[in-house]
């Protein structure tokens, strides 16, 4: 199975700041197959990137995926009201897993 | 608009059974494959299970922790989707989501999620 550990745990930003998320898996992510989502209290998760930087549907561009092998990243540039939430990576190159979640708060 | 329904959550005792179920709207149901994902009480996700549309197989796919116990299946004259769950333990506790799979971003074992339900609260518990 391969474990996605993800970091930092909390991240405490300001509306207008950037948040830079890690996703590091315990072995290579074939063919970059990696997503990203993120999930609102009490609403169901939404996927942002599929393909490590694959944008999905109505996904501003504030937001880009990067990253290969076993590190990966997600970037929020110009943080919004909107994007305080946990965010989620999973590998869905072999039996699918996720990331325990990283939670962008206001700081 | 896409819209993913699950119903038949509910408050059951260890080692009893259950069926989800999960109604697809807006879109074409048979060409998409589906998977459940589940969320225990404060925790984070957990992949459970995937099922392919007809025209890849409809093979199927089951995380270790539920294989052997739970059972995915779809009916697309329906549009619905679900999962069979026997012999069922506390930590099956958890709200159970549907999702949408869209085969064109899949790998050969999986997918991505690109729509979500509300999602349906299990409980095991005596």
């Amino acid at each position: 199975e391969i474990v996605l550990t993800q970091s930092p745990g909390t991240l405490s930003l300001s509306p207008g700041e950037s948040a830079t998320l890690s996703c590091r898996a315990s072995q290579t992510v074939s063919s970059s197959y990696l997503a990203w989502y993120q999930q609102k209290p009490g609403q169901a998760p939404r996927l942002l990137f599929y393909g490590v930087s694959s944008r999905a549907t109505g996904i501003p561009d504030r937001f880009s995926g990067s990253g290969s092998g076993t590190d990966f990243t997600l970037t929020i540039s110009r943080l919004e009201p909107e994007d305080f939430a946990v965010y989620y990576c999973q590998q869905y190159g072999t039996s699918p897993t996720f990331g325990q979640g990283t939670k962008v708060e206001i700081k | 608009e896409v819209q993913l329904v699950e119903s038949g959550g509910d408050l059951v005792q260890p080692g009893r059974s259950l069926r989800l179920s999960c109604t697809a709207s807006g879109f074409r149901f048979g060409d998409y494959g589906m998977s459940w994902v589940r969320q225990a009480p404060g925790k984070g996700l957990e992949w459970v299970s995937f099922i392919r549309s007809k025209r890849y197989g409809e093979n199927t796919e089951y995380a270790a922790s539920v294989k052997g116990r739970f059972t995915i299946s779809r009916d697309d004259s329906k549009s619905i989707g679900y999962l069979q769950m026997n012999s069922l333990k506390t930590e099956d506790t958890a709200v159970y989501y549907c999702t949408r799979d869209p085969h064109p971003y899949c790998s050969n074992i999986n997918c991505p999620h690109d729509s979500w339900g509300q999602g349906t609260l299990v409980t095991v518990s005596s």
